[in-house]
């Protein structure tokens, strides 16, 4: 079975804060694709990164950093020096080689940076 | 600008009352996708389509229906919606295929009494 699992309903943290964001996926196909995606509370879905299975290079824009680990299942999302424009609901998602149509997303994290 | 369009932004209407909801996108994007989103749940597939009458189900498609008679258009229709279809709805499209970054539409938020 496919799946996504966002351990962490909500997370809440003082601005400047580092914070990570947590992703483990199953799936049994080899070549699959991950995503992150952002909500802000203005509502609109907005992408943020995709990683395809065989690329497990980490990756670093601005502050923030996606740790991609084949060994644990994981696509992990930090922010470095989290600011009060972080606040959204965040959706890792996967999709799987099997059926490259059909998108699965974890049930989201909402993060809150205080100022 | 490119972008996806959902029409209408907010709906509510009664149980049993047919409904279409319309998604077009001006990208010339081959693949098209509905989603619900619902409190606690996240965002949940229902219906996408690869091409132009290709259509397949994802994760919730029952009481739903689609049509994929044109590449820029993917309406979802609720032929006889209930309380349960009340939610959050987004359009999405891609280049070609989910495995490529998805452009959303705004939403429609639906309220089924």
């Amino acid at each position: 079975a496919q799946k996504v699992t966002q351990a962490q309903t909500e997370i809440s943290v003082v601005e400047k804060e580092d914070v990570t964001l947590d992703c483990v996926y199953e799936t049994r196909d080899t070549t699959y694709y991950l995503f992150w995606y952002k909500q802000p509370p203005s509502g609109e879905l907005v992408f943020l990164i995709r990683r395809n299975s065989f690329d497990e290079q980490n990756e670093i824009s601005g502050r923030y950093s996606w740790n991609f680990q084949k060994s644990t299942s994981s696509f992990n999302f930090t922010i470095t020096a989290s600011q009060v424009v972080d606040s959204a609901v965040y959706f890792c998602a996967l999709v799987y080689g099997g059926s490259q149509g059909n998108l699965i997303f974890g049930k989201g994290t909402k993060l809150s940076v205080k100022p | 600008e490119a972008q996806v369009t959902q029409n209408p932004r907010y709906l509510i209407t009664v149980t049993g009352k047919k409904l279409t909801v319309t998604c077009s996108q001006n990208m010339n994007h081959e693949y098209m996708s509905w989603y619900r989103q619902d409190p606690g749940l996240g965002l949940r597939q229902i219906y996408y389509s690869m091409n132009v009458e290709v259509t397949d189900k994802g994760d919730v498609p029952e009481g739903y229906k689609v049509s994929r008679k044109e590449k820029r258009n993917f309406p979802l229709i609720l032929e006889s919606p209930s309380p349960n279809q009340t939610s959050l709805y987004f359009c999405a499209s891609s280049f070609s295929g989910g495995a490529y970054e998805q452009y959303f539409g705004p939403g429609t938020r639906l309220t089924v009494t």
